[in-house]
């Protein structure tokens, strides 16, 4: 079965910028996640969906971040206008619901450099 | 409020030995944890997972071990062997929510 897919890779901007990243979740995980890694820390989650609805936005910077899910399958996440401290990984995650341990699986991740 | 800790950073260990990453928790309602490991420039990879209603679960090479009184997991690998060489992430599972650790960084010598 094909992984959780995520584009672009790397990403190099200038503060002010904007920067848009997208994720395509393993077929039938209705439950997806995007998580901000800064060097040397675990994955903060940023926000989480269930097929095409807002589950948990509360840790997301919502005067610069957005994200949507449009029909429950892809997502984009956007950051604008983008500031130093963006400068991480964003890993794409997502869940199937229907097994007990329901474990996450992370894409590659997105590698953002703010200048 | 960091509710799942890695206080080891960093861990050496000489191939053919146990190499233990230890893992804290707050948090009582955590139902499953999870073992990740994450090589460079690729995303987490699932490794093992326990339930909070056990106190050990084995795959191969690799066993965790849950201590609820402790709110303490550790996960062992014996034996060790320099692909193992990565970071080693703690996560813990409340509903549909994941919480993790900042990563203990395993190096595994020949």
């Amino acid at each position: 079965e094909a992984g959780v897919a995520q584009s672009p890779r790397y990403k190099i901007i200038e503060k002010r910028q904007s920067v848009a990243f997208w994720c395509n979740p393993i077929s039938g995980h209705a439950t997806l996640y995007w998580y901000q890694q800064i060097l040397g820390q675990g994955p903060k989650l940023l926000i989480q969906f269930q097929n095409n609805g807002v589950v948990d936005d509360s840790q997301l910077p919502k005067d610069r971040f957005s994200a949507e899910r449009l029909k429950g399958v892809d997502s984009t996440l956007k950051i604008q206008p983008a500031k130093l401290e963006d400068s991480a990984v964003y890993l794409c995650a997502s869940r199937y619901s229907g097994r007990i341990t329901g474990e996450l699986f992370f894409g590659e991740g997105s590698r953002l450099t703010v200048l | 409020d960091q509710q799942v800790k890695q206080n080891s950073p960093s861990l050496s260990v000489q191939e053919g030995r146990i190499s233990i990453l230890n893992c804290d928790y707050t948090n009582s309602m955590f139902d499953y944890f999870l073992w990740y490991k994450k090589y460079p420039a690729e995303g987490p990879t699932f490794l093992i997972s326990i339930s909070s209603i056990k106190d050990k679960n084995e795959d191969g090479r690799f066993t965790v071990f849950l201590n609820k009184s402790a709110k303490h997991l550790s996960l062992h690998i014996v034996p060790s062997q320099p692909g193992d060489s990565a970071v080693y992430f703690c996560a813990a599972r409340a509903g549909n929510q994941f919480y993790f650790g900042t990563g203990t960084s395993l190096t595994v010598i020949p």
